[in-house]
């Protein structure tokens, strides 16, 4: 069964870049059946699907809304992906998902969240 | 992008009742649905896929119906761990998209 689970630094200044990592457990980020994914969701509010990579093909796919800010990336060697978002304001306060989209595009498996902080 | 739009924003029920939340989308997105279950403080959990093929170990009590334009999420019978938020999500298109959610309380 797989596991994700994020990681990051913490709070995050206005127009500095997030970065989090997500560890992938019981599967490897190399197959090419999934999409690693990132979505996010502001306290209190729904879900915004922020992009997905899929390795095998090397595929990478961005919400356009946050295309120009965005990176996600693989590190085959540590079974992880990573979500860089720069240029932060306080609108990208979320908590942000690392996610398993089983390439049709439901999401099948999640990771708990994590909250970030954008704050001066 | 492709719009959904769930309703009710809020359905307040009891234990046993019949739920039928909907969820539209703003052009066809075939069988391309799927929907969450979310509980607070926790990750969303998915129920159905393909609009209408739920996933191992999800009760039968839920099914969903629909193509198109419009979609049901249908609980038989309200039990209590069902009491959370529950979100549609089209995969026909990207960016992927949810809707705004609706909450089944008591």
């Amino acid at each position: 069964q797989v596991q994700l689970q994020e990681s990051g630094p913490g709070p995050v200044k206005p127009s500095e870049t997030l970065s989090l990592t997500c560890a992938v457990s019981g599967d490897s980020v190399s197959s090419g059946s999934y999409y690693w994914t990132w979505i996010r969701q502001p306290p209190g509010k729904g879900l915004e699907w922020i992009g997905g990579y899929n390795h095998y093909s090397g595929t990478t796919k961005y919400n356009p809304s946050l295309k120009s800010r965005v990176t996600i990336s693989v590190d085959t060697s540590k079974n992880q992906f990573s979500l860089k978002l720069s240029s932060v304001t306080a609108a990208d306060t979320a908590v942000y998902f690392c996610a398993r989209d089983d390439t049709t595009g439901a999401i099948d498996s999640w990771g708990q969240g994590t909250l970030v902080t954008v704050s001066s | 992008d492709i719009q959904m739009t769930q309703s009710p924003s809020t359905l307040s029920v009891s234990v046993g009742d019949r739920v039928t939340i909907a969820c539209r989308a703003s052009q066809s997105i075939s069988a391309s649905l799927a929907w969450y279950q979310q509980k607070p403080g926790k990750a969303p959990k998915l129920l159905i896929s393909k609009a209408s093929n739920f996933q191992s170990g999800v009760p039968s009590r839920f099914s969903g119906s629909g193509s198109g334009t419009l979609f049901a999420l249908t609980i038989s019978s309200l039990q209590p761990d069902d009491f959370a938020t529950y979100y549609c999500q089209q995969f026909d298109a990207y960016p992927w998209t949810f809707g705004q959610g609706t909450k089944v309380e008591i």
